[in-house]
């Protein structure tokens, strides 16, 4: 199963970008990375995903390298908001269409004013 | 809508004692899931469902049971509490095809 590596934490001032980085080495070819975040003891908020392309919606961009072994969550204008823990994940296939969400321990990002 | 919603929101159970932690959905989602989420970790995935009557084990399904006879309920029951399964229950539920797992606000559970 693909593995991913965050940085434990980070810091971010707010109305500024924050760059969050994975590596995602050993992902397979069709594989997606997501990214979801977790706001203090709330249940996880899916942002986005990908699987060669850059993404972007309204909340986040997702850059994901041309060898795909990394990727990086922009989110463009941080708010207080924004602070949360954020998760880089490889899902694992179960049955059928089922995917297992594999967490990591993740970034905390703390947007400071 | 409600989303997924998640009963209680806290308990203490006391070693060898059992319950049931209550999930619903109210969005259609035929995929359900609980995860387990102990301090300062990530989540693991403790039972899925992928429709009424079908269920599998997920990463950590020791100590636990699930039934799934509607599409809207996924209880998780706990059988002989444990310390070790002191721990945040969350309860998930996607589309079939989607990417997106939508997330109850989760259980706090805490066995003494």
């Amino acid at each position: 199963d693909a593995k991913t590596t965050q940085p434990p934490s980070m810091d971010c001032a707010e109305g500024r970008a924050a760059n969050l980085p994975c590596n995602h080495s050993t992902i397979s070819g069709n594989e997606y990375v997501y990214w979801y975040r977790q706001i203090h003891s709330q249940g996880p908020q899916y942002i986005i995903h990908g699987l060669k392309n850059n993404e972007t919606n309204e909340m986040a961009s997702l850059i994901i390298t041309e060898d795909r072994k990394s990727s990086t969550l922009i989110l463009p204008h941080a708010t207080l908001r924004d602070t949360a823990v954020y998760y880089c994940i490889v899902r694992v296939r179960l049955s059928g269409s089922a995917r297992q969400l594999t967490f990591g321990s993740g970034t905390q990002l703390t947007v400071l004013p | 809508n409600a989303g997924v919603t998640q009963t209680p929101k806290f308990r203490i159970l006391k070693i060898g004692q059992s319950m049931t932690l209550q999930c619903t959905q109210d969005m259609n989602h035929n995929y359900m899931y609980w995860y387990r989420q102990d301090p300062g970790m990530g989540l693991k995935l403790i039972y899925y469902s992928v429709g009424a009557g079908i269920t599998d084990k997920g990463e950590v399904p020791n100590g636990y049971n699930v039934s799934r006879s509607t599409t809207e309920d996924f209880p998780l029951r706990l059988e002989l509490a444990a310390p070790s399964q002191t721990s945040v229950y969350f309860c998930a539920s996607s589309y079939s095809q989607g990417p997106e797992q939508y997330f109850g606000p989760g259980t706090r559970l805490t066995v003494t």
